[in-house]
């Protein structure tokens, strides 16, 4: 069975610093979707970024960018230029294949902004 | 974007009695949809699985004659729980996928507290 591990409870980053979080996780299979997915004060789950295992290169969405490390089985989320808003729970999470849509969910890591 | 709202986003219930929680996509068709249970400070626990107009595949774990799940449409699904405990309060969160858009994504309601008292 597949697992997620987010071995950072909290992390905490000055507002215009970069942050990284961490995100491993196990699998047999080749072909899968990872995720980082935003919890923000209000619960809504927001998508922040998405990764094909197929593609090679690394995500990136404005501020955020990840750092796929296939053979590693490792999963990093970089947020460059902290804001504010940032400050939320991070999930990061496995998709399998299109197919089989269950979401596998690490256990979460608290980004505290400091002004 | 794909929208799917929830409905109460809070909801105070007294012991033995019933809730029903609605989950609807807005502006899509939503041909699966899950239910997931979130404790404080804790990630998501997905508590069920439905698909429109089929009977739902709960978790390992999770009392389907508790919380019964209906998705009767494609635009609505319901969690009812019954016989409701303090035990059952929680944050519960739905989320939709449809076979129309892109197929790896779930898109997530607001969530609903259920405080049962």
């Amino acid at each position: 069975a597949q697992t997620v591990t987010q071995s950072q409870p909290e992390m905490s980053v000055q507002e215009a610093e970069t942050v990284t979080l961490s995100c491993t996780y196990d699998t047999s299979e080749s072909d899968y979707y990872l995720f980082w997915y935003k919890q923000p004060p209000s619960r809504q789950m927001i998508l922040v970024i998405r990764q094909e295992a197929y593609k090679q290169q690394n995500a990136t969405e404005n501020r955020f960018s990840v750092n796929f490390q296939k053979a590693a089985k490792s999963f990093s989320l970089k947020i460059s230029d902290s804001q504010l808003g940032d400050a939320a729970m991070y999930f990061c999470a496995y998709q399998s294949t299109p197919d089989y849509y269950q979401l596998i969910w690490g256990a979460g890591t608290k980004l505290i902004i400091k002004p | 974007g794909a929208v799917v709202s929830q409905h109460p986003s809070r909801v105070i219930c007294k012991s033995g009695t019933s809730v029903k929680i609605e989950c609807r996509s807005l502006d899509f068709q939503a041909t699966t949809m899950f239910w997931y249970r979130q404790f404080p400070k804790q990630s998501l626990m997905l508590m069920a699985t439905s698909n429109e107009g089929s009977k739902a595949t709960y978790e390992q774990g999770v009392e389907k004659d508790k919380f019964l799940i209906n998705h009767a449409s494609l635009t609505l699904s319901t969690l009812t729980v019954t016989s409701a405990h303090p035990e059952d309060s929680s944050f519960y969160i739905c989320s939709a996928r449809t076979a129309l858009l892109a197929s790896y994504e779930q898109y997530f309601g607001p969530g609903t507290r259920l405080t049962v008292t």
